[in-house]
């Protein structure tokens, strides 16, 4: 049983440009979220997806975007990039909502912006 | 914004020796979950404990809930080498559900 898996490993792209990250959640799972997380700091909530909605969102500004597809597959989005945008970007799945379950993770896509 | 803190930042403990993390949080929760972190890979969950439980247990790992005081507590029993890890609270909060909220992190060192 594959886990929550994401592409690419790692990334490097240079101010302004765009990016989009994948993940693929574990078999089961409905529900995709994303995190940001700087060096030495811990993950911070982009959003989060379900049936192919935006459900919630963290503080991040309209740059960031996102996409869940039939499949429950999701893309993440980052426009007009900025050197602190340079991070791992973590991707969660769980299956409905938050309240009470655990989030599977994967093993993140690290961006450096130069 | 980080709702949860944990304490101490870094902790450095020989095998065998217990580890404790805390983590302390701003607002009322329906959980608070532990995760683990491995050299900026993805996290792992440990455990999860519900806004009614006062402890939990899972192998080597004790958890501990203090809702008056806003805050939890991770203990790592018998530490190994393969403890080495950045350890983090998450918490789900009672309102605005759907989302975690990380602390800080703890970086423990288990030297063998």
């Amino acid at each position: 049983d594959a886990g929550v898996t994401q592409s690419p490993t790692h990334l490097i792209k240079t101010r302004g440009q765009q990016v989009t990250l994948r993940c693929s959640p574990k078999s089961g799972h409905d529900t995709v979220s994303w995190y940001q997380q700087a060096l030495g700091q811990g993950p911070q909530f982009i959003f989060q997806y379900y049936e192919e909605e935006e459900r919630q969102r963290g503080n991040f500004p309209d740059r960031f975007s996102g996409h869940q597809f039939p499949n429950y597959s999701s893309e993440l989005n980052v426009n007009a990039l900025l050197l602190g945008d340079s991070a791992l970007y973590l991707c969660a799945s769980s299956t409905g909502t938050f309240r009470g379950y655990e989030q599977y993770f994967g093993p993140g896509t690290r961006l450096t912006v130069t | 914004s980080q709702q949860g803190e944990e304490d101490p930042q870094a902790l450095s403990i020989q095998e065998g020796e217990n580890a404790t993390m805390n983590c302390s949080y701003k607002t009322s929760i329906n959980n608070l979950q532990w995760y683990r972190q491995n050299s900026g890979r993805g996290l792992v969950h440990l455990i999860l404990i519900r806004s009614n439980e006062r402890e939990k247990h899972s192998g080597r790992l004790r958890v501990t809930l203090d809702t008056s005081k806003k805050s939890s507590s991770l203990l790592i029993t018998a530490s190994r080498a393969a403890d080495t890890a950045s350890y983090f609270c998450a918490t789900e909060r009672s309102y605005n559900t759907d989302k975690l909220i990380f602390g800080t992190g703890t970086r423990l060192q288990v030297f063998p």
